[in-house]
């Protein structure tokens, strides 16, 4: 149980084009889901907390115009990000929050998605 | 807000022999603790969690230990094996969001 997917798993595009990240929860339904973003050989480092049916909330430093999220089902998240330039090149990973898993703090992620910017 | 520290940022073990990685965090009101390890390429993977009413938990060669008046928490990896070799995260849980440590990354020798 508790898994999570993403795609696609990898995504090469040209600067100045939007590029769209699918997150789902596959066996659980999940009110909050987490994006992430991963440099090379760094720890990861939230974005922004995605709850269904509401805005998304973003840490600071993180464009909400530039990454925007997307939380309409207890299954799927969307991150875009728009207009994107070569230093948005990363790893994204999303986590899922499984609500019957202990006390619900639980976090599940998927496999991450490998963006890379020309 | 919560900070967490993780050390070594590197361990190299023998096949066999156990590694200890650690980490301490700043909030006291943090309350959950996870360990993650990350394969090369993939998303992290839970291998434990402790909360903060146990003081220690285990799961076969694996174990963590919290120390809630120190502040700070360890994962025990008994027995290694190469398939142990990755990187791996503790996190605190700071109103339901994750603090990450530096992860550890180690290598298990054959």
């Amino acid at each position: 149980g508790a898994v999570v997917s993403q795609h696609p798993s990898w995504v090469i595009c040209k600067s100045g084009t939007s590029v769209k990240i699918e997150c789902r929860s596959l066996d659980f339904q999940a009110t909050t889901m987490f994006w992430y973003r991963q440099f090379p050989k760094q720890s990861l480092m939230l974005m922004a907390t995605s709850n269904e049916g509401s805005k998304a909330t973003y840490e600071q430093g993180v464009e909400k115009d530039k990454f925007l999220i997307n939380h309409a089902s207890l299954t799927l998240s969307t991150l875009t990000v728009t207009s994107a330039h070569p230093e948005d090149s990363s790893f994204y990973i999303c986590s899922a929050r499984d609500p019957t898993h202990g006390s619900g703090e639980t976090q599940y992620f998927g496999p991450g998605t490998r963006l890379l910017v020309l | 807000g919560e900070n967490v520290e993780q050390h070594p940022s590197t361990l190299s073990v023998q096949e066999g022999d156990s590694a200890v990685i650690k980490c301490t965090y700043s909030d006291s009101a943090s309350n959950y603790f996870p360990w993650y390890k990350q394969e090369l390429g993939k998303g992290p993977q839970l291998i434990i969690d402790i909360r903060s009413n146990v003081g220690e938990k285990k799961d076969q060669r694996i174990a963590v230990t919290l120390n809630k008046t120190a502040k700070h928490f360890s994962l025990h990896i008994t027995e290694t094996q190469p398939e142990d070799s990755a990187v791996y995260f503790c996190a605190a849980d700071s109103s339901y969001k994750l603090i990450f440590g530096s992860g550890t990354r180690l290598l298990v020798r054959p």
